[in-house]
């Protein structure tokens, strides 16, 4: 199975700072049509997780600029710019390239 | 908008059996694969099953390969997950999921315990 390596595990962070999120892969996630299915979803306490990006770099309708995803093969970031208080909760990354469906460990965002 | 509402939860024994029920709106359904995600008490997200739009494919991890089963009914915008010879490692919160995380139920509570 693919492994996503989440780093790092938790996240401080004042309001307005820019923070980085990565995950990485054990294999590439380039699927042999062309896309790469690596999303990014956010669970805040006690909500069901939501998507934030979803293929690499794809924003969701309704998500905040602010939010922004890169990368290829097997290195993914997401980037918040500027973070504010809703944005607190643990970030996942998940792939759909290859079966089964993987998660990453979690990245979980707190206020410094 | 994409609405998933998961139904079926509850306190069961091990080794009994329980039916989960996604009720879908919002999109159209027969033109998505599903899944179901669970996630233990302070864990991490865990993929448990998915289905192609047709069901004709079905996709499992090997700690519930045997015991669960994935289906869907495209005329009713339903999936449905049946559990069988649970656990109580199977205890979690189990959401339904559009595709690979693209939309999410609010989940439903799974207890197995004596």
């Amino acid at each position: 199975d693919v492994v996503l390596t989440q780093t790092p595990p938790t996240l401080s962070a004042t309001i307005g700072q820019s923070v980085s999120i990565s995950c990485r892969s054990s294999q590439s996630l380039l699927h042999s049509n062309g896309n790469t299915y690596l999303h990014w979803l956010l669970q805040r306490p006690g909500q069901s997780p939501q998507l934030l990006i979803y293929l690499v770099s794809r924003l969701e309708s309704g998500v905040p600029n602010r939010f922004s995803g890169s990368g290829s093969g097997t290195d993914f970031t997401l980037k918040i710019s500027g973070v504010e208080a809703e944005d607190l909760g643990v970030y996942y990354c998940v792939q759909g390239t290859h079966a089964p469906n993987t998660f990453g460990a979690g990245t979980k965002l707190e206020l410094k | 908008e994409v609405q998933l509402v998961e139904s079926g939860g509850g306190l069961v024994q091990p080794g009994r059996s329980l039916k989960l029920s996604c009720a879908a709106s919002g999109f159209t359904f027969s033109n998505y694969y599903m899944a179901w995600v669970r996630q233990a008490p302070k864990k991490g997200l865990e993929w448990v099953a998915t289905i192609s739009t047709s069901g004709s494919r079905t996709y499992y991890p090997d700690s519930v390969k045997g015991r669960f089963t994935i289906s869907r009914d495209n005329a009713k915008s339903s999936l449905y997950l049946q559990m069988n010879s649970l656990k109580s490692e199977d205890t979690a919160t189990y959401y339904c999921a559009r595709g690979v995380g693209m939309g999410w139920g609010q989940g439903v509570m799974v207890t197995v315990s004596s």
